[in-house]
């Protein structure tokens, strides 16, 4: 079966842009998740979307912001980028239970300069 | 949110058995346990999870100590194409606190 499906693979971005990352996942899978992955920070949690909404939120700020669609695609985006956003962004995606894993996409690689 | 340690890191030989570890002191009774193993420029991979009793499936086993204060990953013949991060990461139960928290993980290095 077809896995997380994450497009596009890489960007660069100027600092001041904004950015659209997309993330569809696995058939059947509601659950949609983002993680950012840096080399200092490691693998950090973005936000958790289920059923068009946001379940739970990690610590970053404001201008990183999701949706999710009613056919369960996800859509993450970054305004006013930073230097500092330059990282590797990984969808996931699971059924609505615990006793299941997450499927990870192979990521977007975003660069800013 | 519950914690998990592992040791930074690990060599093995090729087709030895390799055993990582995990201690997870202030696991919730509804955690469950789930092992995630990261090869280079990928995705982190789903291996094995379990709550209370052992676990095995085609790539791995999943060794939980009777308290569940600590767990074991077990891969039984290691190969260079297991050499990766491996995070062992608790998953809570109760929904609406979907995420998980990653540490730092086990890189696992596979010698020929």
């Amino acid at each position: 079966k077809a896995g997380v499906t994450q497009t596009p693979r890489y960007l660069i971005k100027t600092r001041g842009q904004q950015v659209t990352l997309s993330c569809s996942p696995i058939s059947g899978h509601r659950s949609v998740s983002w993680y950012q992955q840096t080399p200092g920070q490691g693998l950090q949690f973005l936000f958790e979307y289920f059923s068009e909404t946001q379940r739970n939120k990690g610590n970053f700020p404001g201008r990183f912001s999701g949706r999710q669609f009613s056919n369960s695609r996800s859509e993450m985006n970054v305004s006013t980028l930073e230097l500092g956003d330059s990282a590797l962004y990984l969808c996931a995606s699971s059924r609505d239970s615990q006793n299941y894993g997450y499927t990870f996409g192979s990521g977007t690689r975003l660069t800013v300069v | 949110d519950a914690k998990t340690t592992q040791p930074n890191s690990m060599e093995s030989n090729e087709e030895e058995p390799v055993h990582l570890p995990c201690n997870h002191s202030t696991i919730s009774g509804t955690d469950y346990i789930h092992w995630y193993r990261q090869l280079p420029s990928q995705g982190p991979e789903y291996v094995i999870h379990g709550l209370t009793s052992n676990v095995n499936n085609r790539m791995a086993s999943l060794a939980i100590a009777e308290d569940r204060k600590s767990s074991t990953l077990i891969l039984h013949r290691a190969t260079l194409r297991d050499a990766a991060v491996y995070y062992c990461i608790l998953r809570p139960r109760n929904f609406g606190n979907e995420k998980l928290t990653f540490g730092t993980g086990t890189r696992l290095t596979i010698i020929p």
